[in-house]
């Protein structure tokens, strides 16, 4: 089964300072996503990645960036954190079957909660 | 753009009995592939089931299967001989064809089953 593991769990920041969410996949998948999850918006997706080297903005990009230095780990970067970021992340690789992306099931992370003070 | 609905809030049935939940979706693209995930309470997401638009028989997984029907652009998911451990938060979502980026999901319906 696929593995997908993000650190922190859990992470406390202060208005205006950086943080870095990571992700680290063991399956050798192609495509890795973060998305976020709040209370009457469900999951919207922040970036997302075709390999090693590419970032891609998905559909609420702005105050995020990401990078994926290699095919394993991706990481989701607040420059300046800001309380509406305030959230839960999680990070998924896909797992394509044949078809090509689109037909891809999501294995994901467990999740961070990012607190922004 | 694509967009997934889940109408309904919350559920909640008597364990051993059947479930069904709703999803309707909005496409512009004749191929697309649907999907639907679980929330557990712990937070973990994982995937159920899916359905291809072209194919005409409805997905099935175990007691898990799908009502797809087309022209109405609806998803319906049918948990059958509920337990205890299917109380949960269900996601279905969609991704177009040709569509480059990550699922679009409905707002979820949490699932409550009772002894």
């Amino acid at each position: 089964e696929a593995a997908v593991t993000q650190s922190p769990r859990n992470k406390v920041a202060v208005t205006g300072g950086k943080v870095t969410l990571s992700c680290n996949q063991t399956n050798n998948h192609n495509n890795m996503y973060w998305y976020r999850q709040d209370t009457g918006h469900g999951l919207r997706l922040i970036h997302y990645s075709y390999g090693a080297g590419s970032t891609e903005k998905g559909d609420i990009p702005d105050g995020y960036k990401a990078s994926r230095p290699s095919q394993e780990n991706f990481s989701l970067i607040l420059e300046l954190a800001t309380p509406s970021q305030t959230s839960v992340y999680f990070c998924a690789s896909g797992d394509v079957s044949g078809q090509g992306v689109s037909n891809e099931r999501l294995f994901f992370g467990h999740g961070t909660k990012l607190s922004v003070l | 753009a694509q967009k997934v609905t889940q109408t309904q809030t919350s559920i909640s049935v008597v364990e051993k009995t059947t479930v069904t939940m709703d999803c309707v979706y909005e496409t512009r693209d004749s191929s697309y592939f649907l999907f639907w995930y679980k929330q557990t309470a712990s937070g973990e997401i994982v995937f159920l089931i899916r359905q291809d638009s072209y194919k005409k028989e409805n997905a099935t997984v175990g007691h898990y299967s799908l009502n797809f029907q087309k022209p109405k652009s609806s998803i319906g998911l049918i948990i059958t001989a509920t337990q205890i451990e299917d109380s949960a938060v269900y996601f279905c979502a969609m991704r177009e064809y040709n569509y480059a980026q990550g699922l679009t999901f409905g707002l979820g319906t949490r699932v409550s089953v009772f002894p």
